[in-house]
């Protein structure tokens, strides 16, 4: 259980195009997932929190024109990186939390991760 | 602000030994979750362990364990009978409610000796 998917798992683009990477709750429904970025050898670092249904709220210095967020139903959310530069190029990671729920079948109020997307910008 | 602070860059251990990895973060909260994820060579965050601050017990999970010190605001890791698996990045994670702001420390990276 509680299992996230990303695609793709790793991307190469050119300079002023734009990526889009999905996050899939694969047997649960989330109505919040969470977009991180996470340099080498560092920790993660949190975007930008997606709710369905609505906008996203991103963190202090993402842009949001940028990094465009739509969480379109209770099991995807899209990133997409419009007109990518090569220092967008970095690891994204996408989470989805379990509902808060008592009784729920999942550790409840807990976020589970994707395996991430690589994405490198020549 | 919520900060996690995890003072062991890198951390060191003799397979079927144990070690315990640091771990404090600060808070006005009385209601939070804490948590610590193992990110392997593939980079998938997995969850280890997860403690609610309003239970006194320390939760366990087979061979990981913690220890909660509320007052000292302190969640240190303890894998037992470590194993080459355990090869990793282990990040200590704080949640409050709702889990809308999840704050990582910087990590550990743990090494396993054969």
């Amino acid at each position: 259980g509680a299992v996230v998917s990303q695609h793709p798992s790793w991307v190469i683009c050119k300079s002023g195009t734009s990526v889009k990477i999905e996050c899939r709750s694969l047997d649960f429904q989330a109505t919040t997932m969470f977009w991180y970025r996470q340099f080498p050898k560092q920790s993660l670092m949190l975007m930008a929190t997606s709710n369905e249904g609505s906008k996203a709220t991103y963190e202090q210095g993402v842009e949001k024109d940028k990094f465009l967020i739509n969480h379109a139903s209770l099991t995807l959310s899209t990133l997409t990186v419009t007109s990518a530069h090569p220092e967008d190029s970095s690891f994204y990671i996408c989470s989805a939390l379990t509902p808060l729920i008592p009784g729920y079948k999942l550790r409840t109020d807990t976020q589970y991760f994707g395996p991430g997307t690589r994405l490198t910008v020549l | 602000a919520q900060t996690v602070t995890q003072s062991q860059p890198e951390m060191s251990v003799q397979e079927a030994e144990t070690v315990t990895l640091s771990c404090t973060y600060d808070t006005s909260e009385s209601d939070y979750y804490l948590f610590w994820y193992k990110q392997p060579p593939s980079r998938q965050m997995i969850l280890v362990i997860r403690q609610e601050a309003y239970k006194q017990q320390n939760a366990t999970e087979n061979r990981f364990s913690v220890n909660f010190q509320k007052a000292a605001k302190s969640f240190s890791l303890k894998i037992s009978d470590s194993q080459l698996g355990d090869a990793a990045m282990y990040f200590c994670a704080y949640g409050v409610y709702n889990n809308n702001d999840m704050r990582f420390g910087a990590g550990t990276r743990l090494t396993v000796k054969p």
